[in-house]
């Protein structure tokens, strides 16, 4: 079985500053990739950074960076320079590869909401 | 083909009747999910088709819920004699089998409200 945990249900930040966003997992696959994923007001989850599991370097695109570290299994997610459009859910999601009970079916957290503050 | 298409956006509907809804996947994309999200909650997983084949159920598909991937092309899901604890965000999901480590392309969703 794999899980998704994230503990922070609301987070604000200030227009410009960084911000980063919690995401715990648990799993026996040793091969594993996770997500997030970005769920504004209009309800369309977007796409916003995978990191794999034999990954060397933490995955970064554009303002998006996610802080992988395997030992604690942790996946945060680094807003920088937040934006007023940075608003929404933001939802943690992992997938196993089928190894050791480890599904390839991607599995969701509960999703922090993020206000920006201009 | 400009990503992953579901109709109807908003269905409404009276408790004990049928709804079906509908999603189109990217044409190349072999595989195909359905989740449903509820208020304050993530995406849970309601089933997957690997082309026309429905390869898994999750527990939470009722023997009220069906869904069809007919040629492996466009999909179904009909939900029949409606509950109001059937009321949520349905979203639909696809990738390739081959670039599914690169994030799973998702719909708009169908709101669905039973009253």
């Amino acid at each position: 079985a794999q899980k998704i945990t994230q503990t922070q249900p609301g987070m604000f930040v200030q227009e410009k500053e960084a911000v980063t966003l919690d995401c715990t997992y648990d799993t026996s696959d040793p091969s594993y990739g996770l997500f997030w994923y970005k769920q504004p007001s209009s309800g369309e989850m977007i796409f916003l950074i995978y990191q794999g599991s034999y990954d060397q370097q933490n995955a970064t695109e554009g303002r998006y960076s996610l802080n992988f570290q395997k030992a604690r299994k942790s996946a945060n997610l680094v807003i920088s320079a937040s934006q007023l459009g940075d608003s929404a859910m933001y939802f943690c999601a992992m997938r196993g590869f089928g190894q050791e009970g480890g599904s390839y079916i991607p599995t969701f957290g509960r999703g922090t909401s993020l206000i920006v503050h201009p | 083909d400009t990503g992953v298409s579901q109709n109807p956006r908003h269905k409404i509907t009276k408790r004990g009747q049928n709804v079906t809804f509908r999603c189109d996947p990217i044409s190349e994309h072999n595989r195909l999910y359905w989740y449903r999200q509820t208020l304050g909650q993530g995406p849970e997983f309601l089933t997957y088709f690997q082309n026309e084949a429905q390869l898994e159920k999750s527990r939470l598909l009722s023997d009220r819920f069906s869904a069809e991937r007919p040629k492996g092309s466009f999909s179904t899901l009909e939900i029949q004699r409606t509950e109001q604890g059937d009321s949520a965000m349905y979203l639909c999901a696809s990738s390739h089998r081959t670039v599914a480590n690169y994030g799973y392309t998702f719909g708009s969703g169908t709101r669905l409200t039973v009253v």
